[in-house]
């Protein structure tokens, strides 16, 4: 399987404080990207990094990846309850097609 | 720009019978269209992509059979679950890219959730 997985599964955290999801895959990507669900609903695309990128800000999110580890991780600085959602991370082959890791389910208390 | 709507959002239906999900995008031509299924408290898995005009392409372990994938039109693609069996039940996501929208990123459907009595 080309799924990755993501740890922790579940974080819980105070507003204010940073959370911190990790990814590790299996295969050589193309590309890394990051994707916020809520409850019940589809996927909105937070970021993308590419494979010669070791690191990318967007607003609150701060994205690294180490291709040597096959691993990526998001940061999202001063958390909001708004935060709270789960967080995929998906890789992109040559074909434009994504797997998904196992997902971390944050949980920003206010 | 680039939204994807996804009907219907919630279907009930008697095992047996046959159920039709729609995707569409309406701001953008979706050349090409996925399918993913998402089990409770799991993660998606690629059932299918599609490209308009041409037949899908399944992942291995899915049934061609089982679920039928129809992209006829640059704004619409449908899933169709044949005589749907309780073990069917699950979130269904549709997601869709076309140009000129930026490589690598897909654009998804708020989801179906299909339960099998």
């Amino acid at each position: 399987s080309q799924q990755g997985e993501e740890d922790p599964q579940a974080l819980s955290i105070q507003e204010g404080e940073n959370a911190t999801m990790n990814c590790s895959y299996k295969t050589s990507i193309n590309n890394l990207q990051w994707y916020r669900q809520n409850s019940g609903r589809g996927l909105v695309h937070l970021i993308l990094i590419r494979s010669n990128e070791r690191e990318k800000h967007s607003g609150r999110l701060r994205v690294t990846l180490d291709t040597s580890k096959k691993s990526s991780s998001l940061l999202i600085t001063a958390s909001r309850a708004a935060d709270t959602a789960s967080y995929f991370c998906a890789t992109g082959d040559n074909f434009n097609k994504f797997y998904f890791g196992s997902g971390t389910k944050l949980n920003v208390k206010p | 720009g680039a939204v994807v709507s996804q009907h219907p959002s919630w279907v009930i239906c008697k095992s047996g019978t046959s159920v039709k999900i729609e995707c569409r995008s309406l701001d953008f031509q979706a050349t090409t269209m996925f399918w993913y299924r998402q089990f409770p408290k799991q993660s998606l898995m690629l059932m299918a992509t599609s490209n308009e005009g041409s037949k899908a392409t399944y992942e291995q372990g899915v049934e061609k059979d089982k679920f039928l994938i129809n992209h006829a039109s640059l704004t619409l693609s449908t899933l169709t679950v044949t005589s749907a069996h309780p073990e069917d039940s699950s979130f269904y996501i549709c997601s869709a890219w076309g140009p000129p929208l930026p490589e690598n990123i897909q654009y998804f459907g708020a989801g179906t959730r299909l339960s099998v009595l």
